[in-house]
């Protein structure tokens, strides 16, 4: 499977709004509510911030959401802090027990 | 908690195999499967594979067919990974991620990951 398309990077001003895209096919991201989002700062391992589209682990903030429209599923943050600084990565079941992750996007709080 | 210890980094030769190790603690082992995801130095996330720690069964993503085998020893509530033939391009931080549950198909949480290295 060819990976799910991310903006390389995105930057946006504390207590500013930016929203993450992850585009993908009717084979992957149209076919399945089985998106998931990762947050990985640099020397760490991802840590999960949203799963199944839109839900949220508990100790996640609220200020990070999930939605999907047709093959293009999005992560929104709201309220940026410093420490949103990070690679984003999503994920998308598809089919016959496979996944794809997106090429991962940097986000920059200016 | 819940936690994955995995092996520590190591260096092989082209053509060789290598062997990571993923323990698992804090949870009833053979009730939630495991991914292996791999990430090249300043790449992004590579998926590989999934084992259910129950029965053992498996399924690779295709790019790593014939190449990759991955194994659980439940008395130990280990899981590992096995990469042969190995080359340049493989030199990556392998992580071993719980599933959310039964084939959910997210992973909470990761182990903290194993450098391998391919130089001759």
């Amino acid at each position: 499977q060819s990976a799910l398309t991310q903006p390389a990077s995105v930057s946006g001003s504390p207590g500013q709004s930016i929203t993450i895209s992850c585009t993908g096919t009717s084979s992957d991201v149209g076919s399945y509510n089985v998106v998931s989002w990762y947050q990985q700062h640099p020397g760490k391992a991802p840590k999960l911030m949203i799963y199944e589209v839109s839900k949220r682990p508990s100790g996640v903030s609220n200020r990070f959401s999930g939605s999907k429209s047709g093959n293009t599923a999005s992560l929104t943050i709201s309220g940026l802090q410093a420490e949103d600084e990070a690679d984003y990565y999503c994920c998308s079941y598809a089919g016959s027990s496979t996944l794809v992750f997106g090429g991962g996007t940097k986000l920059t709080v200016l | 908690q819940v936690q994955l210890v995995q092996s520590g980094a190591d260096v092989k030769k082209p053509g060789a195999s290598v062997k990571v190790s993923c323990k698992a603690s804090g949870y009833s082992f053979t009730s939630y499967y495991i991914h292996w995801v791999r990430q090249a130095p300043g790449q992004g996330l590579e998926w590989m594979g999934i084992i259910n720690p129950s029965g053992g069964s498996t399924s690779y993503a295709q790019k790593f067919q014939g190449r990759v085998t991955m194994t659980r020893d439940t008395s130990t509530s280990t899981v590992y990974m096995d990469l042969s033939s190995l080359r340049s391009e493989d030199t990556a931080v392998y992580y071993c991620a719980r599933d959310g549950g039964q084939q959910l198909f997210w992973f909470d949480p990761w182990g903290q990951g194993t450098l391998v290295t391919v130089s001759s």
